[in-house]
């Protein structure tokens, strides 16, 4: 097990409200991602962060934001969800150099 | 932004077959990373390509490293039902951050008995 979690694992919010999503890691690994996984798009990368309170955009940050004050855990939040933000989304951690290890995901419904 | 392109973007194949998918991208990439989504799930590292015109396999797949550095290649030998999924490939353009990896829109495989 990589020692990555997602909560929740699948959420129905209303378009308007905020919306925080929780990744947590155990492995004390400095890289952690948000990528949000749409049909016909693959993964698209949100935000990123390289340490505690460091942290740079993706190609589609746009209405959302994120926050690291500790190593283990990484929150990327939605201030105002609109319906084109419902997707499926991934947390990931970089362990070594071989790519990323990814959670297992948070269904994100905006209605 | 970077696009990594993957045809097909779908198949389907009988129990018993191999299979090739490939990826492509428009400028030059320094790793090659191949991944398999299960239902429900997220993406698995398969396969990791550093060098152009390597060839590595593990198990029933094996992945190439294109010559010109600009595309890789996934084939599954022998197809099984647990194949099922989706096959992403992936890496950080030559002129980016091998902090940021680049994902392709997958190519999504379903096996028939």
């Amino acid at each position: 097990d990589a020692g990555i979690t997602q909560s929740p694992r699948h959420k129905v919010t209303e378009t308007g409200t905020p919306v925080t999503l929780r990744c947590h890691q155990t492995e004390n690994h400095r890289y952690m991602y948000w990528y949000r996984q749409d049909p016909g798009h693959g993964l698209r990368l949100i935000h990123y962060s390289y340490g505690v309170k460091d942290t740079d955009k993706g190609e589609v940050s746009d209405g959302y934001s994120v926050s690291r004050s500790k190593t283990e855990d990484f929150l990327l939040t939605l201030e105002s969800a609109t319906s084109s933000q419902t997707s499926v989304y991934f947390c990931a951690i970089r362990p070594g150099t071989a790519g990323y290890t990814f959670g297992s995901g948070t269904r994100l419904t905006v209605v | 932004g970077q696009q990594l392109n993957q045809s097909p973007q779908s198949m389907f194949i009988q129990e018993g077959e191999d299979v090739s998918m490939n990826c492509t991208s428009s400028s030059i990439f320094n790793t090659w990373l191949w991944y398999k989504q299960d239902p429900g799930e997220g993406p698995v590292l398969l396969i990791a390509l550093y060098k152009a015109g390597e060839l590595t396999s593990n198990g029933r797949l094996t992945a190439q490293f294109g010559i010109t550095r600009k595309d890789s290649f996934l084939n599954i030998s022998a197809s099984i039902p647990s194949d099922v999924g989706i096959y992403f490939c992936a890496g950080p353009p030559y002129t980016g951050t091998a902090s940021k990896l680049t994902f392709g829109t997958g190519t999504r495989l379903q096996v028939t008995l």
